[in-house]
């Protein structure tokens, strides 16, 4: 079964930086894009950008153009998301999620990760 | 950007009734990639919806979604307990994919 699972809670200072994890298993890695989204306590949900595991091509939300880096490894099956220069309403949960191929559908996401930013 | 702008805020209903959520665009979604996601407490979000009007796997047959180009419905033909949470719709046919702001059914 498809499974996405997230690293665990972080906590960071103001300007320090947060690399997320999210390992696939259950389906063959580099057919399906990941999108990563985020939620701040409260609201509603943000798309960050979106990686092609095959190529490692990205697409970025221009609200994070030059904060955010999405990267993945093949051997690992794990797909990751650094965003740099964090201010306090970066706070928020980040989510995984797998791109559908034909559908294009966000069926299967990972778990969320906590990310506290904090002095 | 696609901008999707949900009604009401929240509903207030009681099991067995009939919920009915609206989503409108700014501009038209393209090949109605639109959404509709499920969410509770601490949770992360469960597609009910795609394509306006697929259902996803597994979900019941009382969530259905329907509409296009710029306004779309997702009803709930009889509220379980289960199905009170906050519903949230989604563009995906354009980049920057976008997210509307959400509906809360909660019970009267």
């Amino acid at each position: 079964q498809v499974r996405l699972v997230q690293s665990g809670a972080e906590v960071k200072k103001p300007g320090a930086a947060v690399k997320i994890s999210c390992k696939a298993s259950g389906y063959t890695f580099t057919t399906y894009y990941m999108h990563w989204m985020r939620q701040a306590p409260g609201q509603g949900l943000e798309w960050m950008g979106v990686i092609n595991p095959n190529t490692g091509s990205i697409s970025y939300s221009q609200r994070f153009q030059g904060r955010v880096t999405m990267t993945r490894d093949t051997s690992t099956t794990t797909v990751y998301m650094e965003l740099s220069s964090l201010r306090s309403d970066d706070s928020a949960v980040y989510f995984c999620a797998r791109r559908d191929r034909d559908t294009y559908r966000s069926e299967y996401w990972g778990q969320g990760t906590l990310v506290t930013v904090s002095s | 950007e696609i901008v999707l702008t949900q009604s009401p805020g929240t509903l207030s209903l009681s099991p067995g009734e009939r919920a009915t959520l609206s989503c409108r665009a700014n501009e038209r979604v393209k090949n109605n990639y639109l959404a509709w996601f499920q969410q509770k407490p601490g949770q992360a979000p469960r597609l009910l919806i795609y394509g306006a009007s697929s259902r996803a796997t597994d979900i019941p047959d009382r969530f259905s979604g329907s509409g296009s180009g710029t306004d779309f419905t997702l009803t709930i033909s009889r509220l379980e307990p289960e199905d009170f949470a906050v519903y949230y719709c989604h563009q995906y046919g354009d980049s920057p994919l976008t997210f509307g702001g959400g509906t809360r059914v909660d019970f009267k």
